[in-house]
């Protein structure tokens, strides 16, 4: 049973350049989540896919987007990147079979460096 | 707006001992609670989810409860070991959203 992948799990970019990050949830999730993880601070919400459409969306600009496909693998994207954007990105996947978010299941993430 | 906080912030026991770790949060009308476990520079690992409706949960060594009336979770550890040690994290969904709102966790080390 495949947990939650992410890709890549590091990359460096320059500042004004674009990012894009994936994910495949956990078999038989249909829910994906997108966390930004500062180096000592806990995870922040950025926005979460249900049925290839974002259901929340958290405190973040709109250089941050996200698209979900048919198989609801997720891919985040990040426009004009800023020093600020370096962390950890968090993917997590659950069941939507609620309207509040279940059990959350967490990918190894992707380390961000912008220079 | 949950606000979610985790004391102590870092903690060093010896092997073998018996340890509380604690978080709170401000808005009561919360859905669920769950405890993460994070290595050095990797993932979240769930411990244990709690539903609102629940009073604790055990797996293992690990015991967690929730009183929702006082904003309080505990997550009991016992017979500390060295490979537990990691940063561990406490999340709440609220009634009111989609999201989990993290503590900034608490870094536990175990020592030989």
């Amino acid at each position: 049973d495949a947990g939650v992948t992410q890709s890549p799990t590091h990359l460096i970019k320059t500042r004004g350049q674009q990012v894009t990050l994936r994910c495949s949830p956990k078999s038989g999730h249909d829910t994906v989540s997108w966390y930004q993880q500062a180096l000592g601070q806990g995870p922040q919400f950025i926005f979460q896919y249900y049925e290839e459409e974002e259901r929340q969306r958290g405190n973040f600009p709109d250089r941050f987007s996200g698209h979900q496909f048919p198989n609801y693998s997720s891919e985040l994207n990040v426009n004009a990147l800023l020093l600020g954007d370096s962390a950890l990105y968090l993917c997590a996947s659950s069941l939507g079979d609620s309207v509040y978010t279940g059990e959350l299941f967490f990918g190894e993430g992707s380390r961000l460096t912008v220079l | 707006k949950q606000e979610v906080t985790q004391i102590p912030a870092a903690l060093s026991v010896p092997e073998g001992e018996n340890l509380v770790l604690n978080c709170s949060f401000t808005d009561s009308a919360i859905y669920n609670l769950q405890w993460f476990r994070q290595d050095p520079g990797k993932g979240l690992t769930s411990l244990l989810l709690i539903q609102s409706s629940q009073r604790e949960q055990t797996s293992g060594r690990l015991n967690a409860s929730l009183d929702k009336s006082s904003g309080r979770s505990t997550l009991y550890i016992a017979a500390s070991q060295p490979g537990d040690s990691a940063t561990y994290l406490c999340a709440v969904v609220d009634n009111y959203g989609q999201n989990f709102v993290f503590g900034p966790g608490t870094r536990l080390s175990v020592l030989p």
